[in-house]
C-alpha cells in the first residue's frame, strides 16, 4: 500500500523568506501523481501544485515550486517570498492511476512571521 | 457551477444515533471521496467511488456506508454513532488529475 510521510509537523519562516517543505512516499508504481493541497483556518482545502511522474520536469505555479525527486521518492514545495497569507496546513497527497484513491501525509503546519 | 457541496455544516449526534452526510457536485465528475480529519492529522479515506453505482472501501470504512445512485451525489451513513466518529468529514470529487474539495462537515458525537 502506498504512503505518503511528511516528517515535519511545524516549520516557521520570515515573511519574505523562502521555505520548503518535505514529503516523502512510498510505492511500487512507475507512473503516479502528486499534489501539494493548502488547508487555511476556513478549512478549505486548495490545490496548490501538481506533478505527473512520467514528467521530468518540476513544476511551478507563481511562488511556489516542487523539487521531485522519482528515484528518492521525494517531493518537497518550496515557497518563495513568503507571504502572511501562506499560513496553512499544507498536505502532500498520492494518487494511483491502478485504483484511484488518494492518499494523503499528516501535514505540516506552516507560521509566517511578520 | 456550485462545485463540490456538503450538508450539514455542523452537527452534534448522541452515541448511538445514525445519520446521513450528504455531498453533491454539480461538475460531472465521475470520481468522488470521504475524507475524515481528525484534530492536527491529515486526511483519513473512509469511501470511494470510480462512477455511479460502483463504490470501494478506503483506509478505514469501518463504522461508515456509502451509495452512490447518481453521479451527483454520494452520501456518506453513519450509523449507531460513536464518540471515535467526531471528525471533520471532506467530500471531493475529481474527473482528470486533482481532487476539488467540499468545505466539510465538523461532526461530534456525544
Amino acid at each position: 500500500a502506498q504512503t505518503v510521510t511528511q516528517s515535519q509537523p511545524e516549520m516557521s519562516v520570515q515573511e519574505a523568506e523562502t521555505v520548503t517543505l518535505s514529503c516523502t512516499y512510498d510505492t511500487s508504481e512507475s507512473d503516479y501523481y502528486l499534489f501539494w493541497y493548502k488547508q487555511p483556518p476556513s478549512r478549505q482545502m486548495i490545490l496548490v501544485i501538481r506533478q505527473e511522474a512520467y514528467k521530468q520536469q518540476n513544476a511551478t505555479e507563481n511562488r511556489f515550486s516542487v523539487n521531485f525527486q522519482k528515484a528518492a521518492k521525494s517531493f518537497s514545495l518550496k515557497i518563495s517570498d513568503s507571504q502572511l497569507g501562506d499560513a496553512a496546513m499544507y498536505f502532500c497527497a498520492y494518487r494511483s492511476p491502478r485504483d484511484d484513491k488518494i492518499i494523503f501525509g499528516k501535514g505540516t503546519r506552516l507560521h509566517i512571521l511578520p | 457551477n456550485a462545485g463540490v457541496t456538503q450538508t450539514p455544516k455542523f452537527r452534534i449526534l448522541k452515541i448511538g444515533q445514525s445519520m446521513t452526510l450528504q455531498c453533491a457536485q454539480d461538475m460531472n465528475h465521475n470520481y468522488m471521496y470521504w475524507y475524515r480529519q481528525d484534530p492536527g492529522m491529515g486526511l483519513k479515506l473512509i469511501y470511494y467511488s470510480v462512477g455511479a453505482g460502483i463504490t470501494d472501501k478506503g483506509e478505514v470504512p469501518n463504522g461508515y456506508n456509502v451509495s452512490r445512485s447518481t453521479t451527483e451525489d454520494f452520501p456518506l451513513r453513519l450509523e449507531l454513532a460513536a464518540p471515535s466518529q467526531t471528525s471533520v468529514y471532506f467530500c471531493a470529487s475529481r474527473i482528470r488529475t486533482e481532487a476539488f474539495f467540499g468545505q466539510g462537515t465538523r461532526l461530534t458525537v456525544v
